[in-house]
């Protein structure tokens, strides 16, 4: 049982590159969630899905796009990267409401 | 727009020591959540505070939650260098816990020796 695994766990882009981070998990969440975490501000939330083929925005999403085809993955794309998007992105799943969020490890991204 | 505020935001002490680190947040919610981190590494769930009123321990780990005073502690009891690491407090968004949470920005802990 792996979890809550992110791919790739580290990346540098030049600005205006594209790319897309992975998300999956093995433990049939509903819940899916990607947060962005920088130093001194703790965690933002950009996007989540409530399920399958359903996503929406949180609280910083601009720049970001999302897509949730399978229940068990969950796609966070930055279609023009820009330095301000360098950051640690970690992932996260629950399996109900009020349920605690299970995190993934992180990609940290450096946007040059 | 819910605000989740922790302080003190960074925090040394002794092993032996004890502590509390206070989450305060703006709007109505029933739940809250305490995780750690340390460095480099992810987030790992502490405490789930369901209702007015919880608490919950684990170790020498204390939380406490009072959604009428909008505001949780994180009472450590006799710190040891292990529990060195960041704390986050997080608020449900909505309320109904799908709309994901709103972090404190972290209490760093540190306890010497």
């Amino acid at each position: 049982n792996a979890g809550v695994t992110q791919t790739p766990k580290f990346r540098v882009l030049k600005t205006g590159q594209s790319m897309t981070l992975l998300c999956a998990q093995d433990m049939n969440h509903e819940y899916m969630y990607w947060y962005r975490q920088d130093p001194g501000m703790g965690l933002r939330l950009i996007h989540y899905s409530v399920g399958e083929g359903t996503t929406a925005k949180g609280e910083v999403p601009d720049g970001y796009n999302v897509s949730r085809l399978k229940k068990q993955n969950f796609l966070l794309g930055l279609e023009s990267a820009a330095p301000s998007q360098t950051s640690v992105y970690f992932c996260a799943s629950s399996r109900r409401l009020a349920g605690e969020q299970f995190f993934g490890p992180g990609t940290r991204l450096t946007v040059l | 727009e819910l605000k989740v505020e922790q302080n003190p935001l960074f925090l040394s002490m002794q092993e032996g020591k004890n502590y509390t680190i206070y989450c305060n947040y703006s709007t109505t919610s029933d739940r809250l959540y305490w995780y750690r981190q340390d460095p480099g590494k992810s987030l790992e769930s502490l405490f789930v505070l369901l209702s007015n009123g919880a608490v919950k321990q684990e170790g020498r780990l204390m939380a406490s939650l009072d959604t009428k005073a909008r505001l949780s502690t994180l009472h450590i009891t006799a710190a040891v260098h292990d529990l060195s690491a960041t704390y986050f407090c997080a608020v449900d968004r909505a309320g109904g816990g799908a709309d994901g949470l709103t972090f404190g920005k972290g209490t760093h802990l540190i306890i010497q020796p």
